[in-house]
């Protein structure tokens, strides 16, 4: 299986400051016949489903606010949340969907500081 | 708007066998590339992944619990089904289907959206 490694565990900031969350896959997750990496990543608030945010590494999803962006390539991928609002406090998770295991990271939890 | 909603027993025995439905509309399951998958969630930890069923009837299982489960489709009522035999405390957990978006002749999309999740707790 591929194995998804976000890093931090969690991370704590004031409103209004930028927040940064790595994902780091065991093996390449970068298809060659498209070049477009097989990489997702969801918000999930307490008590409710993962919401997709991020597919195929950068493209936001519609109604997505466009603080959140996604890059990297390859095995190593961020997910970036500009001018985080109250409202983005939440676990957010990396899934990888190039193979058939469709693998999480652990998860990062937002908080405010 | 597609949406999706996970039904089943809320309390089961160790050993017996789990029975979870997922009612969705909004999409249908025989439009080619569509699939709907099944995650599971333990409290505090990360989904994990289960099994999924494309539109052809093409299924993929989670390899360590493959010989446990079964997902089967049922286009005319809009329903999939994952059956889990052998329960233990261990899959106490929510259980999530989630739609998958696709493309002719292709495999391999993310999952969106999720139903709202099932809580399902194994204990006797």
């Amino acid at each position: 299986d591929i194995v998804m490694t976000q890093s931090p565990d969690s991370l704590a900031v004031s409103l209004g400051e930028t927040a940064t969350i790595n994902c780091k896959s065991s093996h390449s997750i970068l298809y060659s016949a498209n070049n477009k990496n097989y990489l997702s990543w969801y918000q999930q608030k307490p008590g409710q489903s993962p919401k997709l945010l991020i597919y195929w590494a950068s493209t936001r999803e519609s109604g997505v606010p466009d603080r959140f962006g996604g890059s990297g390539a390859g095995t190593d991928f961020t997910l970036t949340i500009s001018s985080v609002q109250a409202e983005d406090v939440a676990i957010y998770y990396c899934q990888q969907y190039y193979s058939t295991s469709y693998t999480f990271g652990q998860g990062t939890k937002l908080e405010m500081k | 708007q597609i949406t999706l909603k996970e039904s089943g027993p809320t309390l089961v025995k160790p050993t017996q066998t789990l029975t979870l439905t997922c009612t969705f509309s909004g999409f249908s399951l025989s439009t080619s590339g569509v699939g709907v998958g099944w995650f599971r969630q333990p409290p505090g930890k990360a989904p994990e992944w289960l099994a999924l069923i494309y539109w052809d009837d093409d299924i993929r299982y989670s390899a360590s619990l493959r010989s446990r489960l079964t997902i089967t489709k049922d286009t005319s009522k809009d329903q999939v089904v994952l059956t889990m035999t052998n329960v233990d405390p261990v899959d106490t957990a929510t259980y999530y289907c989630a739609h998958m978006p696709g493309a002719p002749n292709a495999r391999g999309y993310w999952f969106d959206p999720w139903g709202p999740g099932f809580l399902v707790t194994v204990s006797s």
